[in-house]
């Protein structure tokens, strides 16, 4: 069973709308990185964080933005929805920036 | 050109096929390889993670690097209807925010 929690598993929301996922890491997992997996894609690279900071980010406009928290919970925060926004969003954690990443399970955000 | 290409398939083996499934790339700095499996409705597992060139197994699992033709591979031997899933490979070059680039994944089905 994974150790990072997503919520919600489902999201059905209007273009132009805002958007807020969630997720809960494991306790230790200090860096939290966020991908975008559209249908039939393999996950794109969207931003990662790294003890509360922003630690690097992918090729995704500034209406896709994040939070992490000190209790190891992170947000990410979609602004001004587009239809091609609608995808599969994951959060990865892992204790201080090395290669084991646990996935979570993901929020499917449908945009119509 | 995508910095990641991986045949999407989809791949149908009976069952105790030996499967192959492959990753080119294209930037020479990718240096930490891995493959993931993801089942429907969840996210990625990490299966095998790599450093560099060389071979690497466990269990059923072979995961092979060659780096001087930017070329990785995945060996499943004695596949299982329960391998069936997506598997993705990913790599990333170890600097910076650590982020994966990930193939499109491979879609394979091991029937019984």
């Amino acid at each position: 069973e994974t150790g990072v929690t997503q919520s919600p598993t489902h999201l059905i929301k209007t273009r132009g709308q805002q958007v807020t996922l969630r997720c809960s890491s494991q306790s230790g997992h200090n860096t939290v990185s966020w991908y975008q997996q559209a249908l039939g894609q393999g996950p794109q690279f969207i931003f990662q964080y790294y003890r509360e900071e922003e630690n690097g980010r992918g090729n995704f406009p500034p209406r896709f933005s994040g939070l992490q928290f000190p209790n190891y919970s992170s947000e990410l925060n979609v602004n001004a929805l587009e239809l091609d926004d609608s995808a599969l969003y994951l959060c990865a954690s892992s204790p201080d920036r090395a290669y084991g990443y646990t996935f979570g399970s993901g929020t499917r955000l449908t945009v119509v | 050109q995508k910095e990641v290409e991986q045949d999407p398939g989809p791949l149908s083996v009976p069952e105790g096929a030996i499967v192959s499934l492959n990753c080119t790339y294209s930037n020479s700095a990718f240096q930490y390889f891995m493959w993931y499996r993801q089942y429907s409705r969840k996210g990625p597992e990490l299966l095998m993670y790599t450093y560099s060139s060389g071979n690497k197994e466990d269990g059923r699992f072979t995961a092979q690097v060659d780096k001087s033709s930017k070329y990785i591979s995945l060996f499943i031997r004695d596949s299982q209807p329960s391998d069936s899933a997506t598997y993705l490979c990913a790599m990333s070059a170890g600097t910076g925010a650590n982020n994966l680039f990930f193939g499109t994944g491979t879609r394979l089905t091991v029937i019984p």
